[in-house]
């Protein structure tokens, strides 16, 4: 079954906000990632945050794992209109090497 | 991270005919995997395509719909075969893994007619 089941949001702000979205999961993970896909393109992997580490940070992104509560936040500070993509969360199990990916977030940074 | 090369980038198909997509590495993978997002959709893992024996499917998915080749560690096909309407998609395939994430092919986007 699919895991990293964040609530599929759509999210309009202005350049500069932040952008916050959210993800869950069902199962025990080995870790989990967070991609951008621009237009029905390809994937952009964003960041990897591992099953004990609790926040991480990449350039504007920062990213944080509850494990007890199952799921994860990303978030995009200073936004600017080329951040507007669809953001997907993904889950890596233990032991499994495939991917499962949540519903997604549609972000709209307006200039 | 690896790049991967994938085409063709599109295609306008006709029911009951078959498309092959291609997926090119450019470095050794262990892995590599085969996506499918329908329109407006998240990804849906198709299966694993595994060097030098046959892919694993996963649940829904069938080797004689979705035929996959991976005779090598840097290239990989995905069929979809006697397509049907319904086999509209964006298909993307995907390799790698470990501390870097997956990297993934700029996908296909099929419409069957």
């Amino acid at each position: 079954s699919q895991q990293g089941e964040e609530d599929p949001q759509a999210l309009s702000i202005q350049e500069g906000e932040n952008a916050t979205m959210n993800c869950s999961y069902k199962t025990s993970i080995n870790n989990l990632q967070w991609y951008r896909q621009n237009s029905g393109r390809g994937l952009v992997h964003l960041i990897l945050i591992r099953s004990n580490e609790r926040e991480k940070h990449s350039g504007r992104l920062r990213v944080t794992l509850d494990t007890s509560k199952k799921s994860s936040s990303l978030l995009i500070t200073a936004s600017r209109a080329a951040d507007t993509a669809s953001y997907f969360c993904a889950t890596d199990r233990a032991g499994n090497n495939r991917l499962a990916f949540g519903k997604g977030n549609q972000v709209v940074v307006i200039p | 991270s690896a790049v991967i090369s994938q085409k063709p980038s599109r295609d306008i198909c006709q029911r009951g005919t078959s498309l092959t997509i291609q997926c090119q590495v450019d470095s050794q993978v262990t892995m590599m995997f085969w996506y499918r997002q329908q329109p407006g959709q998240s990804l849906t893992l198709i299966a694993t395509a595994n060097q030098g024996s046959e892919a694993t499917y996963e649940s829904g998915f069938v080797i004689d719909k979705f035929p996959i080749s991976r005779p090598n560690l840097t290239f990989s096909t995905l069929t979809v075969s006697n397509m049907s309407p319904e086999d509209s998609s964006i298909y993307l395939c995907s390799a790698g893994g470990g501390s870097y994430g997956y990297t993934f092919g700029s996908g296909t986007r099929l419409t069957v007619v």
